[in-house]
């Protein structure tokens, strides 16, 4: 079974930039996550998807970032534009169920100039 | 405050020696899960459980519900166990899930 995949692994822009980033998790996982990661800090929450409904963007910055999850399998996380405070690494990850398993991806690590 | 808190928050040790990792949680779960992420790399789930104990080659992960505590054990430790140990908790209301800051573990040959 295929784990959960991000591209791009890394991407290093400008600031102003814009950026996007694609997951595609694990085949039957309806709970998607995305989250993102700072150095030496645990993962912060941005949304969470059930099938193709976003049900917990509380934490996701509306002015620069969003997301959609077309169809319930794929989903896109976008910024624009990018900010140096933006640097950090962007992890997907999907489960069954909210409360099944969780099962990440290797993370998409950005860095803006 | 956080709804986890772990410790310690860094552990050196050497190879062959049993380390504990804790996690404490403060809401009502569902679940709790332990996760695994070596340096530069992915998060692997090594536990999720909800009840009493799990054990997978050389790492147990115990919890207790009554004290909102639980505990990941690694026996006989090895150079390549050196990462981060992340404690997370899903909770049982308002579908949220809660992450510790890790535990950043060291085995020294």
């Amino acid at each position: 079974e295929a784990g959960v995949v991000q591209s791009p692994r890394y991407k290093i822009i400008e600031k102003k930039q814009p950026v996007a980033f694609w997951c595609n998790p694990i085949s039957g996982h309806n709970t998607l996550y995305w989250y993102l990661q700072n150095l030496g800090q645990g993962p912060e929450l941005l949304i969470r998807y059930e099938n193709e409904e976003a049900v917990d963007d509380s934490q996701l910055p509306k002015d620069r970032f969003s997301a959609e999850r077309l169809k319930g399998v794929d989903s896109t996380l976008k910024i624009q534009p990018a900010e140096l405070g933006d640097s950090a690494v962007y992890l997907c990850a999907s489960s069954r169920s909210f409360t099944g398993e969780l099962f990440f991806g290797e993370g998409s690590r950005l860095t803006v100039l | 405050k956080n709804e986890v808190e772990q410790s310690p928050q860094n552990l050196t040790a050497q190879e062959g020696e049993f380390i504990t990792i804790n996690c404490s949680y403060s809401v009502g779960i569902s679940a709790l899960h332990w996760l695994q992420q070596h340096p530069g790399g992915g998060i692997v789930s090594l536990f999720m459980l909800s009840s009493g104990k799990k054990k997978h080659g050389r790492l147990i992960a115990t919890i207790n519900i009554q004290e909102k505590h639980s505990s990941l054990h690694i026996t006989a430790s090895h150079p390549r166990d050196s990462a981060v140990y992340i404690c997370a908790v899903s909770s049982n209301t308002g579908n949220q899930f809660y992450f510790g800051t890790g535990t950043s573990l060291t085995v020294i040959p």
